[in-house]
């Protein structure tokens, strides 16, 4: 079958750095994708990454690894309006998304 | 702004009575999912269409129903909805499918069942 596994939930502090992991066991594999989702809202884009590496837009970085099935978020500067739900969804052989539960990041002041 | 616009944002409705949830985009794209999504789970794939192309996942349940009169419009048709289907339903659109179709959301509608 296919997994995305994030940890449920993550808690850091106003400032600081967080890295947010996700593997996965999927038939094939076309891209993945990191989406940020407010409590009671739908989830945005955040990054994509279909080659090995590391993406980074701004604060936030998203890193690939094909061969571990393997790939973080980081988030830097972290600040209060960061707290939300991470989701990690892969593209399959199939062109269908696979997603993740989702991580959700609490930032304490 | 081009943007996925979905309607309403809170829906009630009682065990049993059909209700019909709205999505329109204004971003051109060919193709239109829905999703539902409990709380603190993932998004789970109902539908989507390319262009009038229609394509059902194999565990959605034969109570939902989709029509997508237009490129801009799609509607979500809930037949019969039991307490279980309570969830938040998103809409989303993609330009095309394949690699690096990244699908862009609507605020999402939360659906009550009484």
């Amino acid at each position: 079958g296919q997994n995305i596994d994030q940890p449920t939930e993550m808690t850091a502090t106003e400032g600081a750095i967080v890295q947010i992991n996700c593997t996965y066991q999927t038939s094939g594999f076309n891209g993945l994708f990191w989406y940020q989702q407010h409590a009671g809202e739908a989830p945005t884009f955040l990054s994509y990454n279909v080659l090995d590496g590391l993406e980074e837009k701004g604060r936030f970085s998203s890193f690939l690894s094909r061969s571990k099935g393997y790939s973080y978020l980081l988030l830097k500067e972290l600040q209060m309006k960061d707290s939300a739900s991470y989701l990690c969804a892969v593209m399959d052989s199939n062109y269908q998304l696979i997603w993740g539960a989702g991580t959700k990041l609490i930032i304490k002041p | 702004d081009a943007m996925v616009i979905q309607n309403p944002r809170y829906q009630v409705t009682q065990f049993g009575k059909p209700v019909t949830l709205s999505c329109s985009q204004t971003l051109n794209h060919n193709v239109m999912y829905w999703y539902q999504q409990k709380s603190s789970q993932a998004p789970k794939l109902l539908f989507h269409y390319y262009d009038k192309d229609f394509n059902n996942e194999a565990d959605t349940p034969d109570n939902f129903q989709s029509r997508r009169p237009n490129t801009s419009f799609c509607f979500l048709d809930i037949r019969s909805p039991g307490l279980g289907d309570a969830a938040m339903y998103l809409c989303a659109t993609s330009r095309d499918t394949g690699a690096v179709a990244t699908q862009y959301f609507g605020p999402g509608t939360r659906l009550l069942v009484l």
